[in-house]
């Protein structure tokens, strides 16, 4: 099945600097990368997905690039905030069959005041 | 929408009783998925539904894990005997038109076995 690995565990910036979180898969099939976003004690939400077709996806603040033939994607957060203060989980999907979305062990971004 | 519903948001029990998780997915939605969270292993995907049918169920970690979904407004999962490694955040998540769409995701159940 589909391996995601996610780096860095935890990541500090601050306030207004730029976050980058990176991701790898594992198999070449796979077509569908969400991002999901998971504020304390809450439940994960969707932020920004990506679809093997397209290498870069833009919404306000936040970005996301794929490079298939490396395998990897990344989400960008430009001019963060201390309500971007989350635990953030990479995913990827191949769609169809009998695989469903995996995600990432995530990453907990923290901004400093 | 209410959004995905799960019961109960917190349960406490001890070793070797029986334990049952509940969804009711979004109405009209035709996948359902069930995700365990924990520290060490993130989300992990145990078994997910197309139209009530159980599609891929490889993530169930021992037969002492469960799940149905009788129609397309309910689902559960049991675990008997629970044990404390079971201790974990369940999610609940439904979605329209499968892995490849926006997942929505209940509030959780917070599964503590003692």
């Amino acid at each position: 099945g589909e391996n995601v690995e996610q780096h860095p565990s935890t990541l500090s910036v601050q306030e207004g600097d730029s976050a980058v979180i990176k991701c790898t898969y594992s198999d070449s099939a796979s077509n569908y990368f969400p991002w999901y976003k998971q504020e304390l004690g809450k439940r994960p939400q969707l932020i920004i997905d990506i679809r093997s077709n397209v290498g870069e996806k833009k919404d306000q603040r936040i970005a996301v690039t794929l490079n298939k033939t490396a395998k990897h994607f990344s989400l960008h957060i430009t001019e963060t905030q201390p309500e971007d203060s989350a635990v953030y989980f990479c995913a990827a999907s191949k769609g169809g069959g009998a695989d469903g979305l995996t995600f990432g062990k995530g990453t907990h971004l923290i901004i400093q005041p | 929408d209410a959004g995905v519903i799960q019961s109960p948001r917190h349960e406490v029990t001890e070793m070797g009783q029986e334990v049952t998780l509940r969804c009711k997915p979004i109405s009209g939605h035709d996948y359902l998925f069930w995700y365990r969270q924990t520290m060490m292993r993130g989300l992990e995907l145990l078994i997910y539904f197309n139209n009530n049918v159980p599609i891929d169920d490889s993530g169930m970690p021992e037969d002492r894990f469960s799940a149905k979904m009788p129609n397309a407004s309910f689902s559960t999962l049991k675990i008997q005997p629970s044990e404390p490694r079971d201790s974990a955040v369940y999610f609940c998540a439904s979605s329209l038109g499968g892995v490849l769409s926006k997942l929505f995701f209940g509030s959780g159940t917070q599964l503590s076995v003692l």
